[in-house]
């Protein structure tokens, strides 16, 4: 069975000061690692996917990297906008079109 | 209309009542989702529709029936819930095949009472 864990469950920072989010994953066959950003009371938005150990992907403060056990969203010199939970699912090769969630990271960047 | 929309965003009913949910995609997808999300649980799928057929149901009790007349909208009715049904129900889409991502509507605010 395909199972996600994220950590920390919460994280505080300061505006400016860097920091990652973790998502352990164990998955048969994986077709996709996904990170979405929720806002409270909002669907979760789109940010990556990735798909193969090695992989890399981009999007302004934000940098998502892929190994065959972990992926890291990398959070560089966050603003207070970037506060939000970060959630991270996997699809594997059983799961059909399921996605299976992790329970996600709160992150709260005080100014 | 753009993206995934759901309606309405907020809703309240009584244990005996019978409602629905519906969403709508503008993104072009052949596949739609219903998943619930809980207070401090990762989000649950509840079913799945591809080119309009379900291919998935996630051992949803019968409370919850699912309606999918094109690929275009899904419906969710509900019916005899209980209070731990109380959840924000979201919507998604997305290509149909199993490696393209999923975009979610904005949800609905569901109390059972």
């Amino acid at each position: 069975e395909d199972q996600v864990t994220q950590s920390p469950e919460a994280l505080r920072l300061q505006e400016g000061e860097s920091s990652s989010l973790n998502c352990s994953y164990t998955v048969s066959g994986l077709r996709g690692l996904f990170w979405y950003r929720q806002d409270p009371g909002k669907g979760p938005e789109f940010l990556f996917t990735l798909y193969s150990a090695g992989e890399e992907k981009e999007k302004e403060r934000l940098k998502a990297t892929l190994t065959k056990k972990e992926s890291f969203l990398h959070i560089t010199a966050p603003k207070p906008e970037d506060s939000a939970t970060y959630l991270c699912a996997v699809r594997g090769s059983n799961s059909g079109y399921a996605l299976n969630f992790g329970k996600g990271t709160s992150l709260l960047v005080t100014p | 209309e753009t993206g995934v929309t759901q309606t309405p965003r907020h809703l309240v009913m009584g244990m005996t009542n019978k409602k629905s949910l519906k969403c709508e995609q503008h993104l072009g997808h052949n596949a739609m989702y219903w998943y619930k999300q809980s207070a401090k649980k990762p989000l649950e799928l509840m079913f799945v529709y591809n080119f309009k057929e379900q291919t998935e149901n996630n051992s949803v009790p019968s409370r919850f029936s699912p309606e999918c007349p094109n690929s275009s909208h899904l419906f969710l009715h509900l019916h005899t819930l209980q209070p731990e049904d109380s959840a924000l129900y979201l919507c998604a889409s997305s290509h149909s095949g199993a490696s393209y991502e999923q975009y979610f509507g904005p949800g609905t605010r569901l109390t059972v009472t």
